[in-house]
């Protein structure tokens, strides 16, 4: 079964930063490229950032370019998601998602995590 | 930057169709996909490469994409159906761009 839990969302300051973890299993790992979407509080869906499958490059979303910080370990099937500068916009339901690299969905994602709550507040 | 444009909103009655739009410019010249979204569900794949169903996708949900727009179309529309459903596709190869969403309600 496949599975992706997201971890790491909490409650944090204006201006603090998180880290949010994404741990997979029953697929390869390696054959997904990941990205993280987030959805705010009665808005839509937000595409945050993305890596390819072996970690060589990644993507962010213009408006988020410089505060976030996308990674991944092939070896332990995670992928994480790094959070600087956090402003009350970035709150959110943060989920991984995968992109199966082989082109089986031509470029949808096809997998995702069942999110994590990020709150930014004083 | 690339947007999708989807209306905020659609209704329909059990059992008749509906068509949910996303505009785009040249969007038939890229693929298109759509998702469904429950209140408190992560999002499902629907449909892939502007009209591909995933298995375990009902033949009721289709879809097509030419010129500036991808149209979702859902037959038959069953109260399960009633969601939040999210156009998505890829600007200059290296950038994910969603549709603002469209609420279904089935009336």
């Amino acid at each position: 079964e496949v599975q992706l839990l997201e971890s790491g969302g909490t409650l944090v300051q204006p201006g603090g930063s998180l880290r949010l973890s994404c741990g997979v299993s029953g697929f390869v790992f390696s054959d997904y490229a990941m990205s993280w979407v987030r959805q705010a509080p009665g808005k839509g869906l937000e595409w945050v950032a993305g890596i390819t499958d072996n970690g060589d490059a990644t993507y962010y979303a213009e408006s988020l370019r410089g505060r976030f910080v996308i990674s991944r370990d092939n070896s332990k099937d995670t992928v994480d998601l790094q959070m600087n500068t956090l402003k009350a916009d970035d709150t959110a339901v943060y989920y991984c998602a995968g992109v199966d690299s082989r082109g089986s969905y031509s470029n949808a994602f096809d997998i995702w995590g069942q999110g994590t709550m990020v709150t930014v507040s004083s | 930057s690339y947007e999708l444009t989807q209306p905020p909103s659609v209704s329909v009655s059990p059992g008749q169709t509906v068509n949910i739009t996303c505009s785009g410019d040249k969007l038939g010249d890229k693929y298109a996909c759509w998702y469904q979204k429950k209140p408190g569900q992560s999002p499902v794949l629907i449909i892939y490469q502007d009209s591909k169903r995933p298995s375990g996708i009902p033949e009721r949900f289709s879809a097509s994409n030419s010129g500036d727009t991808a149209t979702l179309s859902i037959s038959v529309t069953q109260a399960m159906d009633e969601a939040d459903y999210y156009c998505q596709t890829w600007a200059g190869g290296t950038a994910v761009v969603f549709g603002g969403g469209t609420r279904l309600t089935v009336l």
